[in-house]
Formats: C-alpha cells, sequence, structure tokens
C-alpha cells in the first residue's frame, strides 16, 4: 500500500509571499497524485492532478506542482498568496488494488496566510 | 451536471446507537467510496461500491457496512457507535471503479456521545 508525508502540518505566511507545500510519496511503478484543498466545515476541493504527461501541473487558483519521480516528491507551490488560500491542504496518491483504486491521503498541512 | 451530495451535515448520536449516513454521486458516475475523517487527520478509506457491490474494504471493522442502489447513490451504516466514531464522513464519486480521480462531496459530521 502507498503512503504519503506531509512534512509540514503548519505553515505561516504572509499575503502575497511565495509558499511551498511538501509532500512526499512511498514509490510505485507508475503513481496518481492529487493535491485537494478543504475549506472549515467543508468537504474536499481537487486543486490538481498528476496522471502523466508534463511533470508541472498547473490547476486552480494559481496552484501548480512539479511531479520528481527521483525524489518521490510533489510539492505544491504558489508565487503570491491570498488570505482566501487559509485552508488545510491534503495531498493524495492513488492505490491500486485488484480491481478498484483508493486514494491514501497525508494527513494534511494547514496554510494559513496573514495580512 | 450535479455534484456530489450528501445528507444530513450533522448528525449527534449517543454511544451504543446505529446511524445511517446517504451520498448521491455525481452524475454518470458509477463508483461510491467512503472516507472517515477524524479531527486532525486525513481521509482514511473505509469501502468503495461498485455496481451495487462492495469491491473494497479499508481497515474498518464489520459494524461499518454500505449499500449502493440502482441510481448509483450510497448509505453508509455504522452499528454500536464507539466515541471514536465521532468524524467527518466524505463520499467520493468517480466514473469507474479502477478510475483514479475522485470528487468529493460536502460531508456529514458525526458527533458520538
Amino acid at each position: 500500500a502507498q503512503s504519503v508525508t506531509q512534512l509540514d502540518s503548519q505553515v505561516p505566511v504572509f499575503e502575497e509571499a511565495p509558499v511551498e507545500l511538501r509532500c512526499n510519496y512511498s514509490s510505485s511503478v507508475s503513481v496518481y497524485l492529487f493535491w485537494y484543498v478543504q475549506y472549515p466545515n467543508q468537504g474536499l476541493q481537487l486543486l490538481l492532478k498528476y496522471l502523466s504527461g508534463s511533470t508541472l501541473v498547473k490547476g486552480i487558483n494559481g496552484f501548480e506542482a512539479e511531479f520528481n519521480k527521483s525524489q518521490t516528491s510533489f510539492h505544491l507551490r504558489k508565487p503570491s498568496v491570498h488570505i482566501s488560500d487559509t485552508a488545510e491542504y491534503f495531498c493524495a496518491v492513488s492505490d491500486q488494488h485488484a480491481g478498484y483504486s483508493t486514494l491514501t491521503f497525508g494527513k494534511g498541512t494547514m496554510l494559513l496566510v496573514s495580512p | 451536471e450535479t455534484g456530489v451530495t450528501q445528507s444530513p451535515t450533522h448528525l449527534i448520536k449517543t454511544r451504543g446507537q446505529q446511524v445511517t449516513l446517504r451520498c448521491s454521486s455525481q452524475s454518470g458516475h458509477n463508483t461510491v467510496s467512503w472516507y472517515q475523517q477524524a479531527l486532525g487527520q486525513g481521509p482514511q478509506f473505509i469501502f468503495q461500491y461498485y455496481r451495487e457491490e462492495e469491491n473494497g474494504r479499508g481497515n474498518f471493522p464489520p459494524r461499518f457496512s454500505g449499500l449502493q442502489f440502482p441510481n448509483y447513490s450510497s448509505e453508509l451504516n455504522v452499528n454500536a457507535l464507539e466515541l471514536d466514531d465521532s468524524a467527518l464522513y466524505l463520499c467520493a464519486s468517480s466514473l469507474e471503479q479502477t478510475y483514479n480521480e475522485q470528487f468529493f462531496g460536502p460531508g456529514t459530521r458525526l458527533t458520538v456521545l
């Protein structure tokens, strides 16, 4: 089974500063990776996904992530954050089983953007 | 195209009771997965339903059970509730059982007293 490590439980940052949220996964032959955002008292919204192709993936709200197979990482970045980006961010890897596919999540990183 | 919906949004139960949570999948999706998200944790896979059959299960006891209906909506049932069952329960739908991308509903917050 896959595992996902999000190295930072909380990342404080000032508005308009750049941010990187780190994610490492356990290695596998093929891997599909996702970043989800969760605002308070809400479900999960897909930010971006890597299924194949270009290792630099662009998502919604100005976020992007880079798939690095040699370092088994999929870090999330934004060049300039807004107050509204304050939320919990989850990295997930698709776990392939016989006949079905599930998502294995990290524990999440809380992004705190202050003015 | 309607997204994934869940009901109720909040629920309070006492230890030992039983609870049923409901989920309607996104239009065109035939696979539903359920996840439990405890406070401060990432979601954990409970089980998946495909064409009305359970086709995958995570590390959860048998008192967690489910159903899927012909219209692909689904229920999660939990018997003999324990305090540790307090969590946000998320439903996710996908096009097929082996399709990697899943679309999540808003969740049901269950509190067990």
